[in-house]
């Protein structure tokens, strides 16, 4: 069984600061790693989907890292406001695994305060 | 905007009384999978469908069951609901199988009394 863990489990921060948090992963049979923001009452929004060792892909102000070899990956919120209050889900995608079956870890909670 | 709708928002059941939930998509995705995700878990796939293709995960109870009567449309069944199967029930959709982007519903929260 494959298990993906998040860490910290939830997180608080004041506007401005930066922040950052793990996904771990079982680094055999990798594919992909997924990264989902998901807000309270409204859709998980994918973030990124990376593949590559050493990957880094930006968005705005969230950037994430990929290591595929220690089975990790980083996202990054630079200069944090408090519309990116969410829950921040990493989900794996194992290669030979239930094809399309993301596992997911139980997610970060996010919460900037102004 | 294309989009993944699910309905309801929340739904009550009584224990034991059978519950279909419904997820619609304006994508015309192949692919629709519905994630079921208890308190303070993370989602866990349930099934999904290739096109008209089920696939059943090996863990999922055979209580819940799922129909996909055209590309838009998907429903979750499920049979008997127990009290252990209060949860949120997201649906989701990617255009094909792999490393593409999913596109989630805002998830319908079920409760079982």
């Amino acid at each position: 069984i494959l298990n993906v863990e998040q860490s910290p489990q939830s997180l608080h921060v004041q506007e401005g600061d930066s922040t950052n948090f793990t996904c771990s992963f079982p680094s055999s049979n990798f594919y992909a790693l997924h990264w989902y923001r998901w807000e309270t009452a409204k859709s998980p929004e994918a973030l990124f989907v990376m593949t590559l060792n050493g990957d880094e892909k930006k968005k705005g102000r969230i950037s994430a890292t990929l290591n595929t070899k220690e089975g990790y990956s980083y996202l990054y919120i630079k200069g944090s406001q408090p519309e990116d209050s969410a829950t921040y889900l990493c989900a794996s995608s194992p290669y030979g695994g239930s094809q399309g079956n993301l596992i997911f870890g139980k997610g970060t909670k996010l919460s900037v305060k102004p | 905007d294309a989009m993944v709708i699910q309905n309801p928002r929340y739904q009550v059941t009584q224990f034991g009384k059978p519950v279909t939930l419904s997820c619609s998509q304006t994508l015309n995705h192949n692919v629709m999978y519905w994630y079921q995700q208890k308190s303070s878990q993370a989602p866990k796939l349930l099934f999904h469908y290739y096109d008209k293709d089920f696939n059943n995960e090996a863990d999922t109870p055979d209580n819940f069951q799922s129909r996909r009567p055209n590309t838009s449309f998907c429903f979750l069944d499920i049979r008997s609901p127990g009290l252990g199967d209060a949860a949120m029930y997201l649906c989701a959709t990617s255009r094909d199988l792999g490393q593409h982007y999913y596109t989630f519903g805002s998830g319908t929260r079920l409760t079982v009394v």
